[in-house]
């Protein structure tokens, strides 16, 4: 079963550092694009970030970079989020979404069900 | 910044069509994107690459892409269609994404 799981959410102080991480099974994960998207309370999907196959080239929304850093280890099929400076509006969930160049042309096709930081004095 | 704009919402009776649009300037030169969300759960692809149903969608769920708007209709909507919808598109020249607003659908 092709699956994600998240994990290492929790809650923070404003200025504070989180790591999330994203365990991948049940498909090749040094094929395919991987990405975060993330959903604050109530309202819309966001974005985050992408990272290629081999973990060469890192791609950020803006509000996002120089803060975050996505990162990925294919031995260990993971993916990363290292998140510091966090500010109240990084209050969300974050999801892990597998991205498919090749069928798909990016599509996130396949997401974890996403964990929960909170962004908080 | 791009941005993608959507209703907030679209009511429809059960048997009948929803479409629900999503408009960005020059969207009809991307792929976009759809995904269903219902409460509680994460977000599933429903169309990629404009018009593609991934394996698994039904045959009522369609999708269309040109000029400034993208389209999403579902057509003989059931009750189980209730959810909220968010286009998405991906800038291959800038290797970054962006979601709609997004619509709740409401099947009455």
């Amino acid at each position: 079963e092709v699956q994600l799981v998240e994990s290492g959410g929790g809650l923070v102080q404003p200025g504070g550092s989180l790591r999330l991480s994203c365990a991948a099974s049940g498909f090749p994960f040094n094929i395919y694009w991987m990405g975060w998207v993330r959903q604050a309370p109530g309202t819309g999907l966001e974005w985050v970030a992408s990272i290629v196959q081999a973990g060469s080239n890192k791609y950020y929304v803006e509000s996002v970079r120089g803060r975050f850093t996505i990162s990925r280890d294919n031995d260990q099929n993971s993916l990363y989020l290292q998140m510091n400076s966090l500010r109240v509006d990084d209050t969300a969930v974050y999801y892990c979404v597998r991205q498919d160049p090749y069928v798909s042309y990016y599509a996130m096709d396949v997401w974890g069900r996403g964990t929960t930081v909170t962004v908080s004095s | 910044s791009y941005e993608l704009t959507q209703p907030p919402s679209v009511s429809v009776s059960p048997g009948q069509t929803a479409s629900i649009t999503c408009s960005g300037d020059k969207l009809g030169d991307m792929f976009v994107c759809w995904y269903q969300q219902k409460p509680g759960q994460p977000p599933l692809l429903v169309i990629y690459q404009d018009t593609k149903r991934p394996s698994g969608i039904p045959e009522r769920f369609s999708a269309s892409n040109s000029g400034n708007i993208a389209t999403l209709t579902v057509s003989g909507t059931q009750a189980v269609d209730e959810a909220e919808y968010f286009c998405q598109a991906w800038d291959s020249s800038t290797s970054t994404g962006v979601f709609g607003t997004g619509t709740k659908v409401t099947v009455l």
